[in-house]
């Protein structure tokens, strides 16, 4: 079946500016995560989604950054007056989350890199 | 907190030669679970294996093992007669157990397969 989708799969654009990230999860898969990775690490988690609601977003740096998931399937992630230090790749992961289950794993979207000039 | 390290930041070696990746992690949970992703070159993670806490069997899949010791907190991760399609970024993760199982990664290592 179809993986994670995220769109695009490159944005480029200048200080300032806002910007929209789309992720597209598994179909069927109630949990949706955010993580930011910079050049030479890990990934970093920014915010948890379990069916529509945010159930964490500890992960987000500061006000700048929002995201939303209506109807409980795709998310977009939202980044405000951009800055150069947001310059990364932004990946979505969705998991199952069966009921009752403790812990499904999260499969990752090819990711969006965004440069902020 | 949680913490994923790996120590090893890049590794090469010549084809058929056997390397290990080695994991080491903290957490004060008595539950969690541990997961290595592979990122090739073209970037997406993928997902190699999943582990609890409570499961401390050694797992063999294909040319892949894995070796979980608990007393030393450790989940390695050791790849057998490497091919070069081998070459990637491995990175090694912990969740707490539960509906929030956010990840917390380590660096990653960067393996490099020479033919």
């Amino acid at each position: 079946g179809a993986g994670v989708s995220q769109t695009p799969s490159n944005k480029v654009t200048e200080k300032g500016k806002y910007v929209e990230l789309r992720c597209d999860p598994i179909s069927g898969h109630t949990a949706l995560y955010w993580y930011r990775q910079s050049l030479g690490q890990g990934p970093e988690f920014l915010i948890y989604f379990q069916g529509t609601g945010a159930a964490d977003d500890s992960g987000l740096p500061n006000d700048r950054f929002f995201a939303v998931r209506p109807e409980g399937s795709v998310s977009t992630l939202k980044i405000q007056r951009t800055e150069r230090g947001d310059s990364a790749v932004y990946l979505c992961a969705s998991s199952l989350d069966r009921a009752g289950s403790s812990t499904d794993t999260q499969y990752f979207g090819p990711g969006t890199r965004l440069t902020v000039l | 907190a949680q913490k994923v390290t790996q120590a090893q930041t890049e590794i090469s070696v010549v084809e058929k030669e056997d390397v290990t990746l080695d994991c080491v992690y903290e957490t004060r949970d008595t539950t969690y679970y541990l997961f290595w992703y592979k990122q090739p070159p073209s970037g997406e993670l993928v997902f190699l294996i999943r582990r609890n806490s409570f499961d401390e069997q050694n797992e063999i899949s294909g040319r892949y093992s894995w070796n979980f010791q608990k007393s030393t907190s450790s989940f390695n991760f050791t790849i057998t007669a490497s091919q070069v399609v081998d070459s990637a970024v491995y990175f090694c993760a912990l969740s707490k157990a539960g509906a929030n199982s956010k990840l917390t990664f380590g660096k990653g290592i960067t393996l490099s397969v020479r033919p």
